[in-house]
């Protein structure tokens, strides 16, 4: 499954909202679709799974939505922190594969 | 706590053998799945397979002729090798607990493929 992110970059401000698509080339079975954030020098961190499921700890201005083909990421309310860059990643059928990222940055 | 701790060669001359090591604790390495990812510098993710503590694998196809993943369970200790390495193999090697999404991951070993 090829995994495509729109926008490649989206420049935001404090407090605005985000929203990150993710769409497969086929449908992801059971929503087997998970987010995660990467910061720079760091690993990335698992966000969402399920497609809407928050993993432990993320903040409730994340969620996510979607199903089949066509996924999403809001960030409803931009803090300081939130500026990374985002890749969505489908764990159906091997193999896995993860989108090619989308980079939130500080207008 | 979950922790997992790559380490490398870190450089490496094209035509090589890459090995990687994960060193895990905190959590039993039976029963889970391990995987490793790859991340090329500025650019996006790869999956490059995974590893059930049974022996269970499963590659990536573009790597698959290449790509070995073994588990050692008396060391708590999971390993990667890579054959014939090139250019385009120099990334960001991660090791992740997990065989669909990633709650833990290691910090990552940059391994660079340069003659």
């Amino acid at each position: 499954i090829v995994l495509t992110q729109s926008p490649g970059t989206l420049s935001l401000s404090p407090g605005e909202r985000a929203t990150v698509s993710c769409r497969a080339s086929q449908s992801v079975s059971y929503n087997y679709l998970a987010w995660y954030q990467q910061k720079p020098g760091q690993a990335p961190r698992l966000l969402m799974y399920r497609g809407s499921t928050r993993a432990t700890g993320i903040p409730d201005r994340f969620s996510g939505s979607g199903s089949g083909t066509d996924f999403t990421l809001t960030i409803s309310r931009l803090e300081p922190e939130d500026f990374a860059v985002y890749y969505c990643q489908h764990y159906g059928n091997p193999p896995r594969t993860f989108g090619q990222g989308t980079k939130v940055e500080i207008k | 706590q979950v922790q997992l701790q790559e380490s490398g060669p870190g450089l490496l001359k094209p035509s090589e053998a890459l090995s990687l090591t994960c060193i895990v604790s905190g959590v039993s390495i039976t029963s889970d799945y391990w995987t490793w990812i790859r991340q090329p510098p500025g650019k996006e993710l790869e999956w490059i397979g995974y590893i059930h503590s049974n022996g269970n694998t499963n590659y990536n196809p573009p790597l698959k002729d290449r790509v070995t993943i073994s588990v050692d369970t008396s060391r708590s200790q999971l390993s990667l090798r890579l054959s014939s390495v090139t250019a385009a193999d120099t990334a960001i090697y991660y090791c992740v607990k997990g065989g669909g999404y990633y709650t833990d991951w290691g910090h990552g070993t940059l391994v660079t493929v340069s003659s």
